[in-house]
């Protein structure tokens, strides 16, 4: 299957600080990428969607000025955390697809801890 | 909301056959069936989905009853690595997103 890679798999960051994660996929040129978020014993929650070039649609209670995104190529998509504070302590998964295909592809995750 | 219903947790013997059940009563006739699975602590990995004819592939069989309000994941030969939590998930053609629900976790016992 396609590959999907999020960097970095964890980070540690300090209360007010921002956290930018990169999603990428690897073999094929992802038209739509999604970001959620999953907390502990949790399942995961959509938090936006984002199309190349456009602006991401969020949802409902996800606020967007503290979780920005940019897709800005067919290849890279990344979400910064701002003003980042222990409620935001969470698994970040991005997942990606292709214009046309069916399934979507998901990376490995980023584990943010805010301290 | 969820579309789908499932099993909160099942046990399998290694080496045996792990057969996962879903509900979709409510499934329209253009959504397909897709089962993710997920890892303790790493991103959903696609298994197969399939719209109404039963599919096979390396991982999973997908067996879709005639009237599509159930389905079930079938892993043929269990092993130890298997155990993780599985989602079953309706999706239109039209719709974005992939909603996950609780999924089933499935423990694979030595």
């Amino acid at each position: 299957g396609a590959v999907v890679s999020q960097h970095p798999s964890w980070v540690i960051c300090k209360s007010g600080t921002s956290v930018k994660i990169e999603c990428r996929s690897l073999d094929f040129q992802a038209t739509t990428m999604f970001w959620y978020r999953q907390f502990p014993k949790q399942s995961l929650m959509l938090m936006a969607t984002s199309n190349e070039g456009s602006k991401a649609t969020y949802e409902q209670g996800v606020e967007k000025d503290k979780f920005l995104i940019n897709h800005a190529s067919l290849t890279l998509s990344t979400l910064t955390v701002t003003s980042a504070h222990p409620e935001d302590s969470s698994f970040y998964i991005c997942s990606a697809r292709t214009q046309g295909a069916t399934e979507a592809f998901f990376g490995q995750g980023t584990r943010l801890t805010v301290v | 909301d969820a579309k789908t219903t499932q099993p909160t947790s099942m046990d399998c013997a290694e080496g045996r056959a792990a057969n996962l059940p879903c509900n979709h009563s409510t499934i329209s006739g253009n959504e397909y069936v897709y089962w993710y699975r997920q890892i303790h602590s790493q991103g959903p990995q696609y298994i197969i989905h399939g719209l109404k004819n039963n599919e096979t592939n390396e991982m999973a069989s997908l067996i879709i009853t005639e009237d599509r309000k159930s389905s079930t994941l079938i892993l043929p030969h269990a092993t130890l690595r298997d155990t993780a939590v599985y989602y079953c998930i309706v999706r239109g053609t039209g719709a974005n997103n992939l909603f996950f629900g609780t999924g089933t976790r499935l423990t694979v016992i030595p």
